[in-house]
Formats: C-alpha cells, structure tokens, sequence
C-alpha cells in the first residue's frame, strides 16, 4: 500500500542555515504529495503541496520538487528562522478514487532551530 | 471565515468513562475526516465522513470509538469505555466537495488524557 518515510528528528540547526528534511514515498498511480507543519500545542497547517511529477511546491521560502524518478518530496529552505521550529509531516494524497480517501502521514520530523 | 473548529482543546477523562469530541468544519466543507496522533507517531487516519455518512473508516478500532456527522450540528467522535491506551491527540479535518488530493484544513485538535 501508499506509505511514507521521512527522515527522524530531531533536526537541530542555526538560525540562516540551509534545511533539508528527506521524504520519500511508495505509490501507485500519481498520488498529490504534501508537507505539512505542527506548531507547538497547535494543528496542522498545510504548508505546500504538489499535484505531479515535476510540479514545485513553494511557500514561506520552503520548497519541494515532487520527483517521481526517486519517489521524493523533499522539503528545504535557503535560510532558517527560529520562528520556523515545529514539527514537519510529509503526506501522500490517494492515488485515485480506489484508494481511499486518507492522507498518509510520515511519523514527522522536529525542527529546532537555534539563534 | 473560521476555520476548523474543535472542543474541546483538552478533555481528562477516568478510565470507564466516554469521551465526545466534537468537529465543526469549515463553512461550504462537507467532507469531515478524523485522525488520531500518539506520542512520537505521525497521524492515522480514523474515519472520512460526509454528512450522514460514513465513506471509509477502516482506520477506526473496531470496537469502543464510534463516529457521526448529523445534517445537522457538528461531527461527533465518540469513546466509550476510555482506556490508558486511547490518550492521544485527535484531530478533525475538512475538505470542500471534489477535493481529491487537494488537501485538508486542519483543527486544533483535541487532547485525550485518561487518568
């Protein structure tokens, strides 16, 4: 079935650093792919999402490039705030009407980041 | 416009004892969906409802937790019987019609002790 794997936390970097967090899915069809983000004691709150192969997700200086020959969805930044620690979830969309209707979430991944 | 709304934020509850939570989504959303986060696990999809409907709840254990969305008043996501093991962060999505893959706005959540 869909499922995906981030990378596990916690992330610890200083502010203006570059931020990688890895994603990675198995799918079949061509499933919409998201990030999402959790602030503390807080929802989640959709950051940015890619509907196919190629398509660049961007908001808030993140971006991801949803590359369906490496099935990734890697999230990153240029330049870190400390406003930006939360927690990061990577989620596969269904593939099609057949395959339910749930989001499939990664465990979710800890930013700190550091002045 | 608000958004998602649930209560309430935090509910204690005894061991034997029900818990409601309590989902209104956003306005013109009419598909409702309910996902559960454990301590240092992602979320899991419960149950996708539209109104007066259950659509999928294969994420739902099967006994003890039930779900509703009335024609009228907000979805309810019941617990009897409440044990250690359901202390947890229940969250309530929404979604437009015709939203396939195009994502969800999340709630606040509710967070579950059971003492």
């Amino acid at each position: 079935g869909n499922s995906v794997t981030q990378m596990e936390g916690p992330v610890t970097l200083s502010e203006e650093a570059f931020l990688t967090i890895n994603c990675t899915y198995t799918a079949t069809g061509y499933p919409s792919l998201f990030w999402y983000v959790q602030y503390p004691g807080e929802g989640l709150q959709l950051l940015l999402k890619a509907t196919k192969a190629d398509d660049k997700g961007s908001n808030k200086g993140f971006e991801a490039t949803y590359r369906k020959e490496t099935t990734s969805f890697h999230l990153e930044k240029g330049s870190v705030q400390v406003s930006d620690s939360a927690v990061y979830f990577c989620a596969l969309g269904p593939s099609n009407s057949n395959s339910g209707y749930a989001l499939n979430f990664g465990k979710g991944t800890s930013l700190l980041v550091t002045p | 416009n608000a958004g998602v709304m649930q209560n309430p934020r935090h509910l204690v509850r005894r061991r034997g004892q029900e818990a409601r939570l309590r989902c209104s989504p956003m306005k013109g959303h009419s598909h409702v969906y309910w996902y559960r986060q454990l301590p240092e696990e992602g979320l899991k999809f419960m149950v996708y409802l539209q109104k007066e409907n259950i659509i999928d709840e294969s994420g739902m254990p099967k006994e003890r937790f039930s779900a509703e969305f009335p024609k009228e008043g907000p979805s309810i996501l019941r617990i009897q019987q409440v044990v250690r093991g359901d202390s947890a962060a229940y969250f309530c999505a929404s979604s437009p019609p015709s939203s396939f893959g195009v994502g969800y706005t999340f709630g606040s959540g509710t967070r579950l002790t059971v003492v």
